[in-house]
């Protein structure tokens, strides 16, 4: 089945460590999107990509890196600089159609706590 | 600045009652308006898209309305069941020079009891 497979699914970080999040999709999508959730507050654009080699920043990008070297896979990696990363991570990815027009499809996303 | 603006944050409803959802929006130039199905731990799920010109949407017990004048939409579910406990959120999609960019709702948290 085509769908978007992010892990870990949980993620335990000591201060300091840098981590990787891996985000992989067969859905041959162009675009590719990582989200912040906290509770409560709508979803926030952290890095996004609409093609290959080629990756942009979205809202809140400091604290954050990733890579684009495949059109399957845009894996995150939550530095140490990032001040509060303890959160619930999601990626996605869309493919802009006439008939379902910027529709994301997400992943289940990785919930990662710093300890 | 584009908002996205839910309420209730949470409701709690008995399974078959119905609930309604709503999500007020700021933003501009729009393009097209959806509610997503979130399950506790789990990614989003698209459950309806509504562009301008459409005012009533409907997936199974799921109705959506919108309304472009006020920039108010609904989520409706009718007949509630236990596995409509999950957030609904909007998202609001505005049209740009570089592709459009959406806006997201903070959620309405349902809980339906039996």
């Amino acid at each position: 089945d085509g769908g978007i497979t992010q892990s870990p699914k949980y993620l335990f970080r000591k201060e300091g460590q840098n981590v990787t999040l891996s985000c992989e999709q067969n859905l041959n999508h162009d675009a590719m999107y990582w989200y912040r959730q906290d509770p409560g507050q709508g979803l926030r654009l952290i890095y996004y990509s609409q093609i290959v080699n080629d990756f942009q920043k979205g809202d809140i990008a400091e604290g954050y890196s990733v890579s684009r070297e495949k059109k399957e896979s845009f894996p995150l990696t939550v530095t140490s600089a990032q001040k509060n990363p303890t959160a619930f991570y999601l990626c996605a990815s869309s493919i802009e159609t006439s008939s379902r027009p910027g529709e994301l499809f997400f992943g289940e996303g990785s919930r990662l706590t710093v300890l | 600045k584009n908002q996205v603006e839910q309420s209730p944050q949470s409701l709690i409803i008995l399974e078959g009652k119905n609930c309604t959802l709503q999500c007020n929006y700021t933003v501009s130039p729009f393009s097209n308006l959806r509610w997503y199905k979130q399950d506790t731990g789990r990614g989003p799920v698209s459950l309806t898209i509504m562009t301008f010109s459409e005012n009533t949407k409907s997936n199974g017990r799921y109705t959506a309305t919108l309304d472009a004048d006020t920039k108010q939409s609904s989520l409706h579910i009718t007949a509630s069941q236990l596995s409509d406990s999950a957030s609904y959120i909007c998202v609001v999609s505005a049209r740009g020079a570089a592709g459009n960019k959406l806006t997201f709702g903070g959620g309405t948290r349902v809980l339906v009891k039996p």
